[in-house]
């Protein structure tokens, strides 16, 4: 079956605009989870979602970060006003939930800010 | 806290030769998972094993093989006779028990793993 997508695949920004990043989870997927990859600081969890609903935005790096989820499947991750610190890849992934905890992820979204 | 170490940055093999990725993990939970994964040069995540907490045993899948020892908190990786194809950069990855945050994964810092031929 079809597995995590993301888009857009890259996406090249000047400092200041927003940003939306759109994830697709694997069908029937409950949980959905964003992470982030950059040099300096590896992979860091970003934030959860269980449905719709994310318990704990806590790991969001700034107030200009923000996420949702609709219809318990798309999620998009919103950067406001960017900044060159942001530049990173945005990485999705998808979990069936229940005792079924591994993550399939999406290819990811090369974001660059300039 | 969770955390999760991979000492090797980087290791380079000749294809054929066997390799060990060392990962060492600390948890304060009685429940939690190990993962690894595979990031090869086009860059996704590919989920290679899990295992629980309260399973030691090894596991054995073709070329690859796990060794979880949970009295030295160690999720070891091996591939014997590497191919040009397992080079990546390899990933160990821990999950406690389900909160907030699900159950996020706390990253190695990754083992880029070059095979030459």
């Amino acid at each position: 079956g079809a597995g995590v997508s993301q888009s857009p695949s890259n996406k090249v920004t000047e400092k200041g605009k927003d940003v939306e990043l759109r994830c697709d989870p694997i069908s029937g997927h409950t949980a959905l989870y964003w992470y982030r990859q950059s040099l300096g600081q590896g992979l860091e969890f970003l934030i959860y979602f269980q449905g719709n609903s994310a318990p704990d935005k806590s790991g969001l790096p700034s107030d200009r970060f923000s996420a949702e989820r609709t219809g318990g499947s798309v999620s998009t991750l919103t950067i406001q006003r960017t900044q060159q610190e942001d530049s990173a890849v945005y990485l999705c992934a998808s979990s069936l939930g229940g005792g079924r905890v591994e993550q399939y992820f999406g290819p990811g979204t090369r974001l660059t800010v300039t | 806290a969770q955390k999760v170490t991979q000492a090797q940055t980087e290791i380079s093999v000749v294809e054929k030769e066997d390799v060990t990725l060392d990962c060492v993990y600390e948890t304060r939970d009685t429940t939690y998972y190990l993962f690894w994964y595979k990031q090869p040069p086009s860059g996704e995540l590919v989920f290679l094993i899990r295992r629980n907490s309260f399973d030691e045993q090894n596991e054995i899948s073709g070329r690859y093989s796990w060794n979880f020892q949970k009295s030295t908190s160690s999720f070891n990786f091996t591939i014997t006779a590497s191919q040009v194809v397992d080079s990546a950069v390899y990933f160990c990855a821990l999950s406690e028990a389900v909160n907030n945050a699900g159950n996020m994964l706390t990253f190695g810092g990754g083992t880029r793993l070059m095979v030459k031929p």
